[in-house]
């Protein structure tokens, strides 16, 4: 059964610092991981898409990279503001099931 | 502007009432899903939709129902025999094939007393 785990589930960070996100799924049969970011009470916004065949994804001050076959991912997220607070979900396409698996979420908060 | 609509934002609700949540897209999807948000916990699949008129049970399907019968629609009924329906819920679509990107809605929050 595929299993998505985020740690640390709550970081806390100084505005301009770089920092990473990390992802582990327990199996590696996958068509993409997916990032999101959720605001507290609102819907998830897509952030990232990577593929199964790729290793990662930029877009802005966000880098995604994937390693299937050790099962990680990490979102780095350059220059930290105040405005990245808020809860980053990573979920994994399962080619078993067809399904989105989710992990729980980390929840970010960066001080000005 | 393309997205995702669902409402009411909020839902209030007594026990053994059913209700019924909208959701609407006119991204052009042909997928549809369920998903329901308790706190501190992940999203969990209820119902999802590849096609209309079609539609699959997921991992927590027991006491909700769904309807496909327009690609843009894809209304979720949380039934009394729901044991615990207070949560967020939250519908997805995404274009055919599974490689695809979901699109979340804003969600709506459902509170039952």
């Amino acid at each position: 059964k595929q299993e998505v785990t985020q740690i640390p589930a709550a970081l806390s960070v100084p505005e301009g610092e770089n920092l990473v996100l990390n992802c582990s799924f327990t199996d590696s049969a996958i068509y993409n991981l997916q990032w999101f970011r959720q605001d507290p009470g609102k819907g998830l916004t897509s952030l990232l898409l990577i593929q199964s065949s790729q290793r990662e994804q930029t877009s802005g001050r966000l880098n995604a990279s994937l390693d299937k076959s050790s099962g990680r991912s990490t979102l780095y997220i350059a220059a930290s503001q105040p405005g990245d607070s808020a809860t980053y979900l990573c979920a994994v396409f399962s080619s078993n099931t067809g399904k989105l698996i989710f992990g729980q979420g980390t929840t970010l908060q960066v001080k000005p | 502007d393309g997205g995702i609509t669902q409402s009411p934002k909020y839902l209030f609700r007594k026990e053994g009432q059913n209700v019924t949540l909208s959701c609407e897209q006119n991204l052009n999807h042909d997928a549809m899903y369920w998903y329901r948000q308790d706190p501190g916990q992940g999203l969990r699949l209820i119902y999802y939709s590849q096609i209309v008129n079609d539609f699959q049970k997921g991992d927590i399907a027991e006491g909700y129902s769904v309807s496909r019968e327009k690609k843009e629609s894809f209304p979720l009924t949380v039934t009394s025999a729901q044991k615990n329906p207070t949560a967020f819920y939250l519908c997805a679509s995404s274009s055919s094939g599974r490689n695809t990107e979901q699109y979340f809605g804003p969600g709506t929050r459902l509170t039952v007393t």
